[in-house]
Order: C-alpha cells, then structure tokens, then sequence
C-alpha cells in the first residue's frame, strides 16, 4: 500500500458544524502533514505530526484541531469554520528526513 | 517573504519539445529540492528530488539541475507529453530529524499542445 487515503473526498458544512477530516497511510511513514491550498496558490502547512506528536503548527486558529490517534490515522476537527477556510485539505505523509511526501487527493471543503 | 518563487506562472510547449521550468530561493538553509505535479481536484504528485550535495538527478524524462550558488533549480521534461500538462510546483526544505516543512513555490502551469 503506497497511498494516502483521504475522507471524505468532498464536504459542505455550516460555519456552526463540527465535523472532522480523516487521513490514513500504511507506508509506515512517521511524519504526517495538513496542508491546506486555496485556488491558484501553493500548499500551505498547517500541522505536522512526527512521531504521533505534534511538533509544528503554522499559527493555525484553533478552529482547526488535529489529532493523531497513531502512527497510521491523523485527523483535523473542524468547529466554528468560516467561508474563508473553504480550500483543499491535504494530508501528506514522509518517512523521514528529506524524502518526498505522499500526498492524499485531498478533501475539498465548502464552508456555507 | 517568498522564500520559493516561480517566476513563471504558465508555460505553453510543443509536443517532443523540451519544457524548462525554473525555481528559485532566498533560504541558504534549504538543503533538499522536489518537484510536484499536480493535477486539477488531486493532491500533489512527487516528480523527483534532488539533494544539495548534487547539482544533477535524473529520472527517465525528469532532470533536475540545482546551482547552490545561484540558489536556482529547474526541471527538464523531454520530450513532453501531452499527459505533461499539469502544475507543477517546485519545493524546498531544511534537514530535520522526522517532520520536514515543505515551502512550496506559487507554481508553474504547463500546457503541451499536440
């Protein structure tokens, strides 16, 4: 299994939902990302987990909460979004140091 | 700050024509390079890499070439394929234990006609 699965693939929700964005890997990979990419602009980090713990977070608002159950599955909770959070949701996962990230489809998130 | 840039935002190529895109940055730090693909409503896909102990790295009709000095990389497809058109974004990160933050570049749309 080479892939990272992202679920779900599309989401619509109201800024007073919750709702939670899932990412799974099997490559063994110990690093796991979220990046988020608006139309036209690059992935922009979010989070990363190394280790199953967090060891960056780009300033995010803690709207955006992410967790990481284990080595395998990382998840962003999602509470009190605004319209302006409407982007591609990607997760990736590495390895290590200096290899090149796996990136999921990503789930495409509509903030209404 | 920008610390990767893709100075051209979109380029337009013949098919078995060579397509050249340029990237360049501003961080001495950075000391590993890829390059991704990626399709409209798809994540990024890993193209190829290169270290900055190299200033070459091959792969079939990928070649990246890295001048440190001039803080400069670009990547050579030939020849293209119409299947080439995409994104692409170069990027760029600085040695870490476990848990590299990727810096992209605003990324270069390319479009090879038939």
């Amino acid at each position: 299994d080479t892939e990272v699965t992202q679920t779900p693939k599309h989401l619509v929700m109201g800024m007073t939902n919750k709702k939670s964005l899932k990412c799974e890997q099997h490559m063994g990979h110990r690093a796991m990302y979220w990046y988020k990419q608006k139309a036209k602009k690059p992935p922009e980090l979010m989070f990363v987990y190394s280790y199953e713990k967090l060891s960056i977070n780009e300033s995010v608002p803690s709207r955006f909460s992410p967790e990481c159950p284990n080595s395998s599955l990382l998840n962003l909770h999602l509470h009190a979004l605004q319209p302006e959070d409407s982007a591609l949701y990607l997760c990736a996962s590495s390895p290590s140091a200096n290899y090149g990230y796996t990136f999921g489809s990503g789930t495409r998130l509509t903030v209404v | 700050d920008q610390q990767v840039k893709q100075n051209s935002p979109s380029l337009s190529v013949q098919e078995g024509r060579i397509s050249i895109l340029n990237c360049d940055y501003t961080n001495s730090m950075f000391d590993y390079f890829l390059w991704y693909k990626k399709y409209p409503a798809e994540g990024p896909t890993f193209l190829i890499s290169i270290s900055s102990i190299k200033d070459k790295n091959e792969d079939g009709r990928f070649t990246v070439f890295l001048n440190k000095s001039a803080k400069h990389l670009s990547l050579h497809i030939v020849p293209s394929q119409p299947g080439d058109s995409a994104v692409y974004f170069c990027a760029a990160s600085a040695f870490k234990a476990a848990g590299n933050k990727l810096t992209f570049g605003g990324g270069t749309r390319v479009l090879v006609k038939p």
